[in-house]
């Protein structure tokens, strides 16, 4: 198994461009969170799915969308990226009745 | 509202002296914490948690954590540090509203141990 796997690892955008990152999970797992780890902050939850076609705000959710168009997929995208969104971003999952998350390795994103 | 506190930005010990990193928590009810690692360009792992039952609670690594319900702590413990644990160190606690399964993080706290 694979485990979260995230693409792209690394990225660099200007100012007003647009990106899709990809969360892809093996487990089967029900539940799926998008994270952003910024210094000093800790891990900040973006968006996140309680199921394959279900997507809620996080706490900190202005700029960026998500989809879950199929259970082993969560895309996050930015529409239009401003520098605020430099960060490093994890996507977690969990099974029903789990209690722990399990994370990606997290993409470098750049925006200048 | 909900809340974690890791009150250390950076702990810095000895290798073979025992370490503590801190956490604290605000919630309503019955907590359930977690203690997660994460090293340098990785993601975050799981090294235990505490959801009822026995107040210490042991996790990977040889890593142990102490829950006290009166002091609404949950220090993250280890006997004799390694070089090895150096990473940075997250407590969380999951939010037991509706059926989100969210985690609160604290800041972080970098463990440096010196050989």
């Amino acid at each position: 198994n694979a485990g979260v796997t995230q693409t792209p690892k690394f990225r660099v955008l200007k100012t007003g461009q647009s990106m899709t990152l990809l969360c892809a999970q093996d487990m089967n797992h029900e539940y799926m969170y998008w994270y952003r780890q910024d210094p000093g902050m800790g891990l900040r939850l973006i968006h996140y799915s309680v199921g394959e076609g279900t997507t809620a705000k996080g706490e900190v959710p202005d700029g960026y969308n998500v989809s879950r168009l199929k259970k082993q997929n969560f895309l996050l995208g930015l529409e239009s990226a401003a520098p605020s969104q430099t960060s490093v971003y994890f996507c977690a999952s969990m099974g029903t009745g789990g209690n722990e998350q399990f994370f990606g390795p997290g993409t470098r994103l750049t925006v200048l | 509202a909900q809340s974690v506190a890791q009150p250390e930005d950076q702990v810095n010990v000895a290798e073979g002296n025992p370490l503590t990193v801190k956490c604290t928590y605000s919630v309503s009810g019955n907590p359930y914490l977690f203690w997660y690692v994460q090293y340098p360009n990785r993601g975050l792992q799981f090294l235990l948690k505490y959801i009822t039952g026995d107040n210490l609670v042991k996790g990977s690594y040889g890593f142990e954590a102490e829950f006290n319900k009166s002091q609404t702590s949950f220090h993250l413990k280890k006997p004799s540090a390694l070089v090895s644990d150096s990473a940075l160190y997250f407590c969380a606690v999951r939010l037991l509203r509706g059926a989100t399964n969210k985690l609160i993080f604290g800041t972080g706290t970098l463990l440096a141990v010196q050989p």
